[in-house]
Formats: structure tokens, sequence, C-alpha cells
């Protein structure tokens, strides 16, 4: 199972700030996706990136994934508390299902 | 609009006991996923389905059962609780959208079990 790390685990910022997330492997991913889960809920994918140095824009959201598709970042600008939540990158797994990051879990506090 | 449904969404256990958790999918998807989700751990998988009638293991089988005898359906069992069973439970089912890899996934609002 390829082995996914996320970066940081925590992150607490004030409302406006810009931050980052990582994801990293050791081996090249087919495609990698990013999910953001919130309290009681269950997570729901936010994009899909499948080629070396593809950006992605979901309002706010900036995803790139790495030249060599072993990485992927989810940047986000002038943070909300309508951010909050954990923070999830996933790769392919087997039979379709997905293997994840521990992920990186969100406070955006007003 | 009810996408994956998963019940219970609360259950309390006893060392021992067994139970199964229900999930069900109005969306056709062919594939079909459980995980558990423990603090610090991200989602683990437990077992996985590619269609009616066939299921495999996943990260973290050990305790649990699965079968999938139609599209819709894919019930967890729990054989004989144990307290390491205590986390949250997600079914997911997926479609693949085409290319390398790419499915989409949604997922149910979890069963959060715990054992006594």
């Amino acid at each position: 199972t390829q082995l996914l790390e996320q970066s940081p685990q925590f992150l607490s910022i004030q409302e406006g700030e810009n931050l980052t997330v990582y994801c990293n492997s050791s081996s090249v991913f087919s495609s990698l996706q990013w999910y953001r889960q919130e309290p009681g809920e269950g997570p729901v994918l936010l994009v899909t990136v499948v080629t070396g140095g593809e950006v992605k824009k979901l309002k706010r959201l900036t995803f790139q994934f790495g030249d060599a598709r072993k990485d992927s970042s989810l940047h986000i600008t002038a943070a909300q508390p309508g951010d909050t939540g954990l923070y999830l990158c996933a790769g392919a797994g087997p039979g379709y299902a997905l293997n994840f990051g521990k992920g990186t879990s969100l406070l955006v506090t007003p | 609009n009810a996408g994956v449904t998963q019940t219970p969404k609360f259950q309390v256990l006893k060392t021992g006991q067994s139970m199964t958790l229900q999930c069900a999918q109005d969306m056709n998807h062919e594939y079909m996923s459980w995980y558990r989700q423990d603090p610090g751990m991200g989602l683990r998988l437990i077992h996985y389905s590619v269609g009616a009638g066939i299921t495999d293991q996943g990260e973290v089988p050990n305790g649990y059962n699965v079968s999938r005898s139609t599209t819709e359906d894919f019930p967890l069992r729990l054989l004989s609780a144990a307290p390491s069973q205590t986390s949250v439970y997600f079914c997911a089912s997926s479609y693949y959208v085409g290319g390398s890899m790419n499915t989409e996934a949604f997922f149910g609002q979890g069963t959060r079990l715990t054992v006594v």
C-alpha cells in the first residue's frame, strides 16, 4: 500500500490568513484526490489531479500536483471559518477503493 | 437525493456481541468500500467490493465480514465486538470517471461505534 504523508497534522489560523497543506509519497501517484471532512460528516471530494504539474483552482483553494506526481499541495487564500475541517489526500487503493493520508485538521477562527 | 445511507448512526455494544452495520446506495455504483476512522489515523480500508458477489480484504479486515448480494447494499458484520473496534465507520460508493484509476467516491455520514 502506498504511504501518503500529510503535513502539518494540525493548523490553527485566524480568518484572512493564507495556508498550505502538503501530501507526499515515496512512489508515483496514478492520480490524487483531496477531500474535506466536516465534523460528523463523511469526506467530500474537492478535486482530482492526474497530470504532473497540474494546477486546479476551486474558488479560494488552489491544488497543485508535483511534476513527478509524488506530491501535492493545497493552498487556501484568505481562509474563512467555513474552511474549518479535516483535509485528506487520497491515492488509488485496491479495487477502486481509496488509500488515505492521515489528514490535516484545520481550524479557522474569526 | 439519498446517495449513501448508513444505519445506525450511533451504536454501543458489549464486548463479544455481534452486529451488522448497514450501507445502501441508490446511485447504481459498482464499487463500494468500508473504512474505519480513528483519531490521528485517517481512514483505513477494511473491505471493498468491485461488484455484486465480489468482495476482498483491505488494510484492516480482521474481525469484520462483508457480503455484496446486490449492487445497492454492502453490509459490514462485526463477528465478536472488541474494544479495539471502537471507531467511526464510513461506507463509500464510487464510479469510474475515466483515465488512470480516476473514480469519484461518495461517503455516508458514518456510524459511531463504541464497544465497552
